[in-house]
């Protein structure tokens, strides 16, 4: 149990364009989804945490007209990136939370390569 | 505010030593403890975690950890290693219920050879 999905894996573009990458939970609930961005041997930063119908909460530093993130159902979370440009590019990770488990636990999706051209 | 630090940013082992991941955290309040592994080009996925109770989890794959609040530690072990096991490990922290922020250290990669 507990699984969650991301699509694409992987995604080129082209510079300027924008691009969404979607996050499930495929057989639970997830009232809480989170985005982190991943830079090769680095750790995860998170850039932002949304609950189930309400605004993201981005990070410092995070730009929100940029990253735009909608979390319309209790199964599913979306990330676009608006205006892509070379330096975005990076490893994307979602990952959800049950809050009833009342544990902190993240399941996290596999991931999405993005490279931006 | 919390920090998690990992003192090792790789670690070479040869194949069927033991190994121990050294993760040391800060936080003002009770704190959740968690580590992750990430293969190449994957997800995190959970291999253990402290909420409370006994100091020492079992997690998957052989690893243990024991929380030590007195050093602010969260060590990760595995008696006997495999190739397999080769991997980024993270270690976390969170201090509520679920949906709260979680912080990561930056990492340690393990590195096991034949």
């Amino acid at each position: 149990g507990a699984v969650v999905s991301q699509h694409p894996s992987r995604v080129i573009c082209k510079s300027g364009t924008s691009v969404k990458i979607e996050c499930r939970s495929l057989d639970f609930q997830a009232t809480t989804m989170f985005w982190y961005r991943q830079f090769p041997k680095k750790s995860l930063m998170l850039m932002a945490t949304s609950n189930e119908g309400s605004k993201a909460t981005y990070e410092q530093g995070v730009e929100k007209d940029k990253f735009l993130i909608n979390h319309a159902s209790l199964t599913l979370s979306t990330l676009t990136v608006t205006s892509a440009h070379p330096e975005d590019s990076s490893f994307y990770i979602c990952s959800a939370s049950i809050v009833a488990s009342g544990d902190n636990e993240q399941f996290f999706g596999p991931g999405t390569r993005l490279t931006v051209l | 505010a919390q920090s998690v630090t990992q003192l090792d940013s790789q670690v070479p082992v040869f194949e069927e030593a033991p190994v121990e991941l050294r993760c040391n955290y800060s936080s003002s309040v009770s704190v959740y403890l968690f580590w992750y592994v990430q293969y190449p080009n994957q997800g995190l996925q959970l291999l253990l975690k402290y909420l409370s109770g006994s100091t020492l989890v079992k997690g998957i794959n052989g690893f243990e950890a024991e929380f030590n609040k007195s050093q602010t530690s969260f060590h990760l072990r595995k008696p006997s290693v495999h190739i397999s096991d080769t991997a980024e490990y993270f270690c976390a922290v969170s201090d509520g219920p679920g949906g709260f922020k979680t912080i990561f250290g930056a990492g340690t990669r393990l590195f096991v050879k034949a």
